[in-house]
């Protein structure tokens, strides 16, 4: 079925390594992706996103990049700082009509001090 | 703005009993969006709207669930009754573009004994 699933449930990252969350998607007409950051207690709130005509985007601190040739979408942080520490969600949307947003189960980003 | 406000932050009750979450999306925002969350199941979407009218339902578990959005301001998720089986955090999210970024709210955390 269509789907999102993340392969690690939990990375630890020493404070200052980068850090890279990986995520699968199967749903080849989606082409539209967004990570999300989720701290405990929280709402998930917005990092990025990518159409499926772009490889790589950069914002602040964090990079994702998008390889459609394998369904694969990873989000790169820059200097992982404490505050980073939260569960990261992909998500995935079809655009052009509906907005239906279905996002994968999450990885635990653990950073050490 | 205040973004999404949901109501009650927290609700314990018996099985049984009738529950409804309430929702104030953002002012503008025409898309809103319930969403569950369980360790077991991730996030998982229920229902959206959009103007006001429901796009797809096709996420609400059963007859239990149900949803409305009388106005532009306010929505509301009621279950009855309600299971233990129930119990997770609900959240609400609303949206000015499609595709693009979801807001979210607090979420209700909701426990059925």
């Amino acid at each position: 079925g269509e789907s999102v699933g993340l392969h690690l449930p939990t990375l630890s990252v020493q404070e200052g390594d980068n850090s890279i969350i990986n995520c699968a998607y199967s749903n080849s007409a989606s082409d539209y992706f967004i990570w999300y950051k989720q701290e405990s207690g929280k709402g998930p709130q917005f990092i990025i996103d990518i159409r499926s005509n772009m490889d790589k985007r950069q914002g602040q601190r964090v990079t994702v990049l998008l390889n459609k040739t394998v369904k694969h979408l990873s989000l790169q942080i820059a200097a992982t700082q404490p505050g980073d520490s939260a569960v990261y969600f992909c998500a995935e949307n079809r655009a052009g009509g509906y907005q239906k947003v279905t996002f994968g189960i999450g990885t635990k980003l653990q950073v050490i001090p | 703005d205040a973004g999404v406000i949901q109501s009650p932050r927290h609700e314990v009750t018996e099985m049984g009993q009738e529950v409804t979450l309430r929702c104030k999306p953002i002012s503008g925002h025409n898309s809103l969006f319930w969403y569950r969350q369980t360790m077991m199941r991730g996030l998982e979407l229920l229902i959206y709207f959009n103007n006001n009218v429901p796009i797809d339902d096709s996420g609400m578990p059963e007859d239990r669930f149900s949803a409305k959005m009388p106005n532009a301001s306010f929505s509301t998720l009621k279950i009855q009754p309600s299971e233990p089986r129930d119990s997770a955090v609900y959240f609400c999210a609303s949206s000015s573009q499609s595709p693009g970024e979801l807001f979210f709210g607090e979420g209700s955390r909701l426990t059925v004994l």
